[in-house]
């Protein structure tokens, strides 16, 4: 099991540029988390995904869009960056169960918009 | 929205040092999770506690789930270098699906 992927790993844009952050996990959980980390303010919620075919917005969702692809699959897409949006952003996904919606995350991506 | 509210902030420990951090926060919630972040990575989940009163270890971790349920602890003992790091907690209030509420964490450096 990998766990929870993010691709890229790191990318440079410049201002207006767009892109599409990638995240997947095999882990067969139901719901999906999309959180930027800033020095100082912690993690927080940009979209989520409750289940396949759900999305909602979370604490800071303005200038990003989400696609719930499948139930692996969960993209966040910057339509015009902004520097306001350099920062490092973490996938994560959670299960009912056991362990009931305590969410894994992935090993980020780090954004620089320029 | 809600607040967590994780101190200390930052601390130094000694290699053998039992280490303590809490959260604290004005709504109750009904799942608490601590988290440990290394540089360069993403959280890693340490703990989860999902009711009132719960004490629960894992190797030298062990961390309560306050009854007021506005609270939760963590406590390292005797604390080893890998230690070093930031330490997150995070509460949930809701079923699937809901959204965590993280604390803006305490970073643990070894005294020089």
């Amino acid at each position: 099991n990998a766990g929870v992927t993010q691709t890229p790993k790191f990318q440079v844009l410049k201002t207006g540029q767009s892109m599409t952050l990638q995240c997947a996990q095999d882990m067969n959980h139901n719901s999906m988390y999309w959180y930027r980390q800033d020095p100082g303010m912690g993690l927080r919620l940009i979209y989520y995904s409750a289940s396949e075919g759900t999305t909602d917005k979370g604490e800071v969702p303005n200038g990003y869009n989400v696609s719930r692809l499948n139930k692996r699959e969960f993209s966040l897409r910057l339509e015009s960056a902004a520097p306001s949006q350099t920062s490092v952003y973490f996938c994560a996904s959670s299960v009912m169960g056991q362990f009931r919606e305590a969410q894994y995350f992935g090993p980020g991506t780090r954004l620089l918009v320029l | 929205g809600q607040q967590l509210n994780q101190s200390p902030q930052s601390m130094f420990i000694q290699e053998g040092e039992d280490v303590s951090m809490n959260c604290t926060s004005s709504s109750i919630f009904n799942t608490w999770l601590w988290y440990k972040q290394d540089p360069g990575e993403g959280p890693v989940l340490l703990i989860a506690l999902y009711k009132a009163g719960e004490l629960t270890s894992n190797g030298r971790l062990t961390a309560q789930f306050g009854t007021t349920r506005k609270d939760s602890f963590l406590n390292i003992s005797a604390s080893i270098p890998s230690d070093v790091g930031i330490y997150f907690c995070a509460g949930l209030q809701g079923a699937a699906g809901n959204k965590l509420t993280f604390g803006g964490g305490t970073r643990v450096l070894v005294k020089p």
